[in-house]
């Protein structure tokens, strides 16, 4: 039983270069979910797709963040031109498509930008 | 969303039961009560789920108040894998989308 998982564990970039992060969900999961964790804090949502298609985008991811989920399988978030504040965790989550399903989440990339 | 109000951190010593509690005195009456725990360096997990009735999983037991106003997470006997994050959350039934994450409350294990 493979869960949800995320690639690169850990990445490190100096501020204004561009960072594309891989999640990929279990494979019967038609919704993906992205979020972000800083310290101390709880996840916060970012986006989520349901098959290729994304249904929600939160006022949190600005024009420099771009997810996509070419196939209704995998998915990527690119940050551009990062800046130190998009220093966080960056989570992944995948789940069914019905109420109150839940979702099984990734381990995460965190992302420290130098 | 309705908020729900968390204890910052509690403490329980291993295979004692733990008894941790959530206030969402604006939950409307198509909200189910979530819970997530977030162990060290991983992402969430869900622990349980509930409208208005009690509720027992292999992980937990969820008791709900009867006006629906706080809810219990109980974990019957903490070990120390126990120690994690515990996320209080309030989903609209007829809307299955994104989490909205408090802060949670940090709960230690005494060995």
């Amino acid at each position: 039983d493979t869960g949800v998982s995320q690639d690169p564990r850990h990445k490190i970039t100096k501020r204004g270069q561009n960072v594309t992060f891989r999640c990929d969900p279990i494979s019967e999961h038609n919704r993906l979910y992205w979020y972000r964790q800083t310290l101390g804090q709880g996840p916060e949502f970012l986006t989520y797709f349901q098959n290729e298609a994304q249904l929600e985008k939160s006022r949190l991811l600005s024009d420099r963040f771009s997810a996509e989920r070419p196939k209704g399988s995998f998915s990527t978030l690119e940050i551009q031109r990062t800046e130190q504040g998009d220093s966080a965790m960056y989570l992944c989550a995948s789940s069914l498509v019905g109420d109150y399903r839940e979702q099984y989440f990734g381990p995460g990339t965190r992302l420290t930008v130098t | 969303d309705a908020k729900t109000t968390q204890p910052n951190s509690m403490e329980s010593n291993e295979e004692e039961p733990v008894h941790l509690p959530c206030n969402h005195s604006t939950i409307s009456g198509t909200d189910y009560i979530h819970w997530y725990r977030q162990l060290p360096s991983q992402g969430p997990e869900y622990v349980i789920h509930g409208l208005t009735s009690n509720v027992n999983n292999r992980m937990a037991s969820l008791a709900i108040a009867e006006d629906r106003k706080s809810s219990t997470l109980i974990l019957h006997r903490a070990t120390l894998r126990d120690a994690a994050v515990y996320y209080c959350i309030l989903r609209v039934s007829n809307r299955d989308d994104k989490i909205i994450f408090g802060k949670g409350t940090r709960l230690h294990i005494l060995p």
